[in-house]
């Protein structure tokens, strides 16, 4: 089992630019959400998905899309990137909710 | 609003004596608590969890202890080891909802 992957490791944007972050993962897992990690603030979710076909926002959604359209899937999407979407970026699965989340290697985004 | 807190920024340990890490929450509905290690340029790992009904789980040389009275848990590693440094998260969740709240993290620093 390859686990939580993510793509890219790294990414550079200029403001405005879009992009999306890729999450996969081989577990079989209903549950997926997705993370920013700032300096001193811990992480906080940004969108979570119980299962295909649903999608719910988390802490700080604003500025970002998700989809769930498979099992193994996750992408997150930035439709215009701004500098305060510099951050770190977690995928995370777990088998249900409630349960042990696994998380992936993280995406470092610096939007300039 | 921070419902999980981690007062202490850091803390820096001999090796082979105890290291304990403290957690505080606000929100009542929590009642599954977990402890994420994290090296740098990595993702969080799962360390070990706790549910509301026990007070107590041990796995290894870790040790988690939960209060539920005081809203209090804490992470006791014995013996600590130099491989131990990285930045500790304790997170909590509610089983009924999954998502987790994560605290803003302790950088353990274990010297030989």
């Amino acid at each position: 089992n390859a686990g939580v992957t993510q793509t890219p490791k790294f990414q550079v944007l200029k403001t405005g630019q879009s992009m999306t972050l890729q999450c996969a993962q081989d577990m079989n897992h209903e549950y997926m959400s997705w993370y920013r990690q700032d300096p001193g603030m811990g992480l906080r979710l940004i969108h979570y998905s119980v299962g295909a076909g649903i999608t719910d926002q988390g802490e700080v959604p604003n500025g970002y899309n998700v989809s769930r359209s498979t099992t193994e899937d996750f992408p997150l999407r930035l439709l215009s990137a701004a500098p305060s979407q510099t951050s770190v970026y977690f995928c995370a699965s777990s088998y249900s909710r409630g349960y042990t989340q696994y998380f992936g290697p993280g995406t470092r985004l610096t939007v300039l | 609003d921070q419902q999980v807190k981690q007062n202490s920024p850091s803390l820096s340990v001999q090796e082979g004596r105890i290291s304990i890490l403290n957690c505080d929450y606000t929100n009542s509905m929590f009642d599954y608590f977990l402890w994420y290690k994290k090296y740098p340029a990595e993702g969080p790992t799962f360390l070990i969890s706790i549910s509301s009904i026990k007070d107590k789980n041990e796995d290894g040389r870790f040790t988690v202890f939960l209060n539920k009275s005081a809203k209090h848990l804490s992470l006791h590693i014995v013996p600590s080891q130099p491989g131990d440094s990285a930045v500790y998260f304790c997170a909590a969740t509610g089983t009924s909802y999954g998502k987790l709240t994560f605290g803003q993290g302790t950088i353990l620093t274990v010297h030989p």
